[in-house]
């Protein structure tokens, strides 16, 4: 069955930089979610998108911005690289809001 | 704000052991709870969904309870085996809380041959 895929699964920055992050939702999800793992901590929500308009909002810094495009793909901009924004970097998406949410493999963020 | 809690933080038990692994939160009005498994460095695989309305959801040899008054849901897991060697996440969604999961810090396992 066709899973989440990210791109890239590993990405090195440096700080001050700028990184873009892609995600292609189960075919016929229209609800992709972004969480973050940082190193040894459980994933942390930041934004969702339910056809194409944002549902939610967590904790997504100022300088992360996100959006879902008209074939429910979704990117994950992140600009002015910090130390800090070193972090597992998943996508989930699901059928509707609600339903159960499947994780695709992560993008491993390395900012130096 | 839902805080969510997972006990033991780590556990190691030999091949064959019946375990479960505890996980509490603390606001009760929950639309419903995953569970997932990581691999060291890898993505979540989700176990079991358990709606707000369920007692409990089987999978082969993992059986989730949920007792929503209570604010817990514990995950069962039968025969171990060294294969299940892994971090096990519960998430809850709450009813006011949009779409968001709200993730447990998880329980790492060890089952040894």
């Amino acid at each position: 069955a066709a899973g989440v895929i990210q791109s890239p699964r590993h990405l090195i920055k440096e700080k001050r930089e700028t990184a873009t992050l892609k995600c292609y939702p189960i075919p016929r999800h229209d609800t992709v979610y972004w969480y973050q793992q940082g190193p040894g901590q459980d994933p942390q929500f930041l934004i969702s998108f339910y056809e194409k308009m944002q549902s939610d909002k967590g904790s997504i810094p100022d300088r992360f911005s996100a959006q879902q495009f008209s074939d429910y793909h979704s990117e994950l901009n992140m600009s002015s690289l910090e130390l800090g924004d070193s972090a597992l970097y998943f996508c989930a998406s699901s059928p509707g809001r609600g339903y159960e949410q499947y994780f695709g493999p992560g993008t491993r963020l390395t900012v130096t | 704000k839902q805080e969510v809690t997972q006990i033991p933080a780590a556990l190691s038990v030999p091949e064959g052991e019946n375990l479960v692994l505890n996980c509490s939160f603390t606001d009760s009005a929950i639309y419903n709870l995953q569970w997932f498994r990581q691999d060291p460095g890898k993505g979540l695989t989700s176990l079991l969904l358990i709606q707000s309305s369920q007692r409990e959801q089987t999978s082969g040899r993992l059986n989730a309870s949920l007792d929503k008054s209570s604010g817990r849901s514990t995950l069962y897991i039968a025969a171990s085996q060294p294969g299940d060697s892994a971090t096990y996440l519960c998430a809850v969604r709450g009813n006011n809380a949009g779409n968001m999961l709200t993730f447990g810090g998880g329980t790492r396992l060890m089952v040894k041959p």
